[in-house]
């Protein structure tokens, strides 16, 4: 079965210091992946994805993140955190082998920026 | 260019009742999905349509279906409703099927009493 694990409800970080958002996944054929950011009463906002090639993809904002495939991990990093970073973000994976073209999401991670 | 819209924005209805909501994907923008987000969770797949027709569906009951029109807009309707469908319902459109990313719209607010 599919499935998308972010191990941390909340990461907390200061304004200025690096910053790490953990993702794990499960599929049967190979992954796509992507990490969306949530703002409050607002819709998912993409981030960016890793579909093949380079194990390191960069996106929106100044966030990127590593695949690496023997430990199913793509965690989502920022070299300086801002205090704008304070959202919701939310990993999700499609199995290229299932038809549906469906993303599974992970339960979320809260990220703090204090100043 | 304008981002994927929804319509409504919030909606309070009773147990029982019947709901529709409405999708228009970015311009150009041939697959629709629909998302169902509790609060607390992060979206669950509901249903994909890719020109027209479904592609793909979630483990959600005969009670949610929807359709995609001729323009590629999208509507999901809700028979029956429960307390528990209470959630943000979020659509999600992309050029086409595959390695395209999904963008959302800002989802309906669904609320039952």
């Amino acid at each position: 079965a599919q499935s998308v694990a972010q191990p941390e409800d909340q990461v907390n970080v200061a304004e200025g210091n690096p910053l790490t958002v953990k993702c794990t996944y499960s599929v049967s054929g190979n992954p796509y992946l992507f990490w969306y950011v949530q703002y409050p009463n607002r819709g998912l906002q993409f981030l960016l994805k890793y579909i093949t090639g380079d194990n390191l993809v960069k996106g929106s904002y100044g966030f990127e993140a590593e695949f690496n495939k023997s430990q199913t991990s793509f965690h989502l990093k920022k070299p300086s955190a801002l205090v704008s970073d304070s959202a919701l973000y939310f990993c999700a994976v499609r199995d290229m082998m299932d038809s549906s073209y469906k993303l599974i999401f992970g339960s979320g991670t809260r990220l703090l920026v204090r100043p | 260019d304008a981002g994927v819209t929804q319509s409504p924005t919030h909606l309070i209805k009773t147990r029982g009742q019947h709901v529709t909501l409405r999708c228009s994907p970015i311009s150009g923008h041939k697959s629709v999905s629909w998302y169902q987000q509790v609060l607390g969770q992060g979206p669950q797949f509901i249903f994909q349509y890719y020109e027209k027709e479904e592609r793909g569906r979630g483990n959600f009951p005969d009670r949610f279906s929807a359709r995609q029109f001729p323009n590629y807009s999208s509507e999901l309707n809700v028979n029956a409703l429960l307390l528990g469908d209470s959630a943000l319902y979020l659509c999600a459109s992309s050029p086409g099927q595959s390695i395209y990313e999904q963008y959302f719209g800002p989802g309906t607010r669904l609320t039952v009493t």
